[in-house]
């Protein structure tokens, strides 16, 4: 089963502020999914990126698949309030989702 | 509309109980799932089915059993509860397994 580690673990700023966060795997990802999941609420699909140094944007979030496909990166501009959440990247395989170690966001307003 | 349902939201119940978690997903998809978030947050897979049949038991004990009475339900029983069954359940679905998920609220078990 492919570990993936995500960091950082907790993360806490205030408003306005950039953040990258990380999702990381000794194994290379055939593609890689990035969900939010809110307080409550199940996860929500965000991306899919399959292609080696792949860059997605969403509004003021980007995402970055690794040259070697092992590892990606979410980066959000100017956070707000609205983007706390839990984010969980994952990958498929075995025909399963497995799902990586998460990364809790607090914006402080 | 909801796309995916659980029943219900909340359960609290004691040691040694049954129980069982609902859920419905009114997307037509083929293939729904069980997953269980622990205490840290961590998200895995326990079963899948695709058209009412199991494809995916991630060694899960067998105290747990999915029934999938058509193929826009799959429901969850458990037996026997233990204090380590404490965790969010979230059912999910998607046309094609495993591509875009489509996740419910989630069922907050609290075993005491």
């Amino acid at each position: 089963t492919q570990l993936l580690e995500q960091s950082p673990q907790f993360l806490s700023i205030q408003e306005g502020e950039n953040l990258t966060v990380y999702c990381n795997s000794s194994s290379v990802f055939s593609s890689l999914q990035w969900y939010r999941q809110e307080p409550g609420e199940g996860p929500v699909l965000l991306v899919t990126v399959v292609t080696g140094g792949e860059v997605k944007k969403l509004k003021r979030l980007t995402f970055q698949f690794g040259d070697a496909r092992k590892d990606s990166s979410l980066h959000i501009t100017a956070a707000q309030p609205g983007d706390t959440g839990l984010y969980l990247c994952a990958t498929f395989g075995n025909e399963k989702l497995t799902f990586g170690t998460g990364t809790r966001l607090t914006i402080i307003p | 509309d909801t796309a995916v349902s659980q029943t219900p939201k909340y359960l609290v119940t004691q040691m040694g109980n049954d129980k069982s978690i609902k859920c419905e997903q009114n997307l037509g998809h083929d293939t729904m799932y069980w997953y269980k978030q622990d205490s840290k947050k961590f998200l895995k897979i326990m079963f899948s089915y695709n058209n009412k049949e199991l494809i995916i038991n991630e060694t899960v004990p067998n105290r747990f059993s999915p029934k999938s009475p058509d193929k826009a339900h799959l429901n969850l029983h458990i037996n026997s509860l233990e204090l380590g069954d404490s965790a969010v359940y979230f059912c999910a679905s998607s046309q094609v397994a495993a591509t875009k998920q489509y996740f419910g609220p989630g069922t907050r078990l609290t075993v005491t």
